[in-house]
């Protein structure tokens, strides 16, 4: 079942901008990953926060989570046209030991 | 060089043929994953392992089947009983259940 579910669904922003994407979950989790999908490619693992973390920085990464609403962002600042990709996040919960994973956010940048 | 690697990159199976997809890891990772994922839509879960000769079931299991006899391979099997089996289908591992998870580069199959 898919816990997590992203906002936007698409997003299409300018070299040098910020892109902001969310991620609502519904039961309590230990931790929440973002993962990144270029077309056509596998995903690849950004950055996992924990429950007893609000913030968690990665290079142009930032990643905040909030417990009492049960959300998550995540914010790539500078992007760049290399940012192109879905992005998902995938909480852990109520599959037994597997990560469920939401339907993404589409991003575009444009030089 | 570690990591985790499908073979083969593109299926084509007639309709009625069970196909095998193959997933290799020299992670040393205890847990290993099989996804589905259909155009614009995340990923959805096959069916997992976290150890060797156990596996359990994910939410779209039907028409599926998997063996766990090696730690570095959990091969799929894509059966005649899937009714839409045409998808891009993705193998991941993790070092323990929750942890990150590394993912292959994914198989596309076409049924003709």
């Amino acid at each position: 079942s898919q816990q997590g579910e992203e906002d936007p669904q698409a997003l299409s922003i300018q070299e040098g901008e910020n892109a902001t994407m969310n991620c609502s979950y519904k039961t309590s989790i230990n931790n929440l990953q973002w993962y990144r999908q270029n077309s056509g490619r596998g995903l690849v693992h950004l950055i996992l926060i924990r429950s007893n973390e609000r913030e968690k920085h990665s290079g142009r990464l930032r990643v905040t989570l909030d417990t009492s609403k049960k959300s998550s962002s995540l914010l790539i600042t500078a992007s760049r046209a290399a940012d192109t990709a879905s992005y998902f996040c995938a909480t852990d919960g109520n599959s037994g030991y597997a990560l469920n994973f939401g339907k993404g956010t589409s991003l575009l940048v444009t030089p | 060089d570690g990591g985790i690697t499908q073979s083969p990159k593109y299926l084509f199976r007639k309709e009625g043929q069970n196909v095998t997809l193959s997933c290799e890891q020299n992670l040393n990772h205890d847990a290993m994953y099989w996804y589905r994922q259909d155009p614009g839509q995340g990923l959805r879960l096959i069916y997992y392992s976290q150890i060797v000769n156990d596996f359990q079931k994910g939410d779209i299991a039907e028409g599926y089947s998997v063996s766990r006899e090696k730690k570095e391979s959990f091969p799929l099997t894509v059966t005649s009983a899937q009714k839409n089996p045409t998808a891009f289908y993705l193998c991941a591992s993790s070092i323990r259940p929750y942890n990150e998870q590394f993912f292959g580069p994914g198989t596309r199959l076409t049924v003709l």
